[in-house]
């Protein structure tokens, strides 16, 4: 079955420009997760989606990073005015909602957007 | 604080076995996973710990002490593919709220012929 798909693969843009980075998660996953990972760097939490909760936004690294998911389903995150520093691979994850403590209920993670700032 | 603690690299011989450690202080727990990652790919799930104990799945067994705050995987008989980076992480929320996770820097394994 399709798995998480996200796109572009690669993105190489200006400083100062914005982007935008898309997620189309597993269908039927109500969970949707933003992760960035930096070189040498472990995978880092940006943002959280679940169903028509508010989202969890506390690991975006300043007010340039935004993220929505419409209709449940496809998300797009932005960068506003990037940064060299913004410069790495970002991940989208989906899952279901585990149910118990004990349901595994893990993560599927897509290929990423590898994001260089010029 | 949030602290995911792993060894940077790990060399081992094909065939033999490896034991990648991980230990954690976090403000929450609600599972620990573990995933691999080749180079350049996405990570893909290996195996989950919500219960202290051994949990074993083929050439792969992952084992959890909650009051330690310390996992292993352990990896048997060795491949030459089994050569990627693999993390330690951990749930944070509740399970009932979905729950992100927080990640060590993984543990790049090489295997050698």
């Amino acid at each position: 079955g399709a798995g998480v798909s996200q796109s572009p693969s690669n993105k190489v843009t200006e400083k100062g420009k914005d982007v935008e980075l898309r997620c189309d998660p597993i269908s039927g996953h109500t969970a949707l997760y933003w992760y960035r990972q930096s070189l040498g760097q472990g995978l880092e939490f940006l943002i959280y989606f679940q169903g028509n909760s508010a989202p969890d936004k506390s690991g975006l690294p300043s007010d340039r990073f935004s993220a929505e998911r419409t209709g449940g389903s496809v998300s797009t995150l932005t960068i506003q005015r990037t940064q060299q520093e913004d410069s790495a691979v970002y991940l989208c994850a989906s899952s279901l909602v585990p149910r118990r403590a004990s349901s595994t209920n893990e993560q599927f993670f897509g290929p990423g957007t590898r994001l260089t700032v010029l | 604080g949030q602290n995911i603690d792993q060894p940077t690299e790990m060399t081992a011989t094909e065939g033999a076995i490896v034991q990648i450690n991980c230990t954690y202080q976090t403000s929450g727990f609600n599972g620990l996973f573990w995933y691999q990652q080749h180079a350049g790919e996405a990570p893909t799930f290996l195996s989950y710990n919500v219960l202290d104990g051994l949990e074993e799945k083929g050439r792969f067994s992952s084992f959890l002490s909650r009051s330690k705050g310390y996992s292993y995987l352990l990896l048997k008989e060795l491949q030459m593919k089994d050569s990627a980076s693999y993390l330690c992480a951990v749930r944070d929320y509740p399970h009932n709220q979905g729950g992100k996770l927080i990640f060590g820097q993984g543990t790049e394994l090489s295997v050698k012929p």
